[in-house]
């Protein structure tokens, strides 16, 4: 298994309250990635980064933002949670290889968050 | 807009009852096909990667088709532990863009 660690696995918290998920990788990828996934929705891209201090958004970004300070870790913060922020968060990694744009990415076990 | 399609969204197999599941994305310039497994409860686990149409990946019972609007997963004579929600993603600017998946149940 990709060494990708998420924190916490679980949690519950309230309407509003801020709340930062954690994402440590061994692998010294360069790449990594948040992701939602909701039922029907399947899995969303939240933010990236592409390097330490260099992030960008994703399709779902509204209400999120992510740090990256170090290489092996990549934080998810929801500012003031709402329900529809309810989710599985799933953080991912990859390295790109020389010659392809994209390659595979690597997922963590996810955080199953509830807001109330 | 960027879409990837996945089909059917449900299948049951028994075991042993070949089948394909089918990816098919909207926009040209395809930049990597990816197909992954995903158990309840866990994240997605890495299962093959398609460059180019005409290409073919196997892995056990598994093996990954590409042509220039879509791929298939094909799977052999499916075991009951090959029950799993199946995803594919395409590539573009180095993001990830996944379909929601087909929920395949091998019945023994």
């Amino acid at each position: 298994d990709a060494g990708i660690t998420q924190s916490p696995r679980h949690k519950v918290t309230e309407t509003g309250t801020p709340v930062t998920l954690r994402c440590h990788q061994t692998e010294n990828h360069r790449y990594m990635y948040w992701y939602r996934q909701d039922p029907g929705h399947g899995l969303r891209l939240i933010h990236y980064s592409y390097g330490v201090k260099d992030t960008d958004k994703g399709e779902v970004s509204d209400g999120y933002s992510v740090s990256r300070s170090k290489t092996e870790d990549f934080l998810l913060t929801l500012e003031s949670a709402t329900s529809s922020q309810t989710s599985v968060y799933f953080c991912a990694i990859s390295e790109p290889r020389q010659g392809f744009m994209n390659t595979e990415a690597f997922f963590g076990q996810g955080t199953r968050l509830t807001v109330v | 807009e960027d879409q990837v399609t996945q089909s059917p969204e449900a299948l049951r197999l028994q075991e042993g009852e070949s089948s394909s599941l089918n990816c098919s994305y909207t926009v040209s310039g395809l930049r990597g096909l990816f197909w992954y497994r995903q158990d309840p409860g866990k994240g997605p686990e890495f299962l093959f990667t398609l460059y180019s149409a005409g290409e073919e990946k196997e892995k056990e019972r598994l093996k990954a088709t590409l042509t220039k609007k879509e791929s298939f997963l094909h799977i052999t004579a499916p075991k009951p532990e090959d029950s799993a929600t199946y995803l594919c993603a395409r590539g573009i600017r180095e993001k990830l863009t996944f379909g929601t998946g087909t929920r395949l149940t091998i019945i023994p």
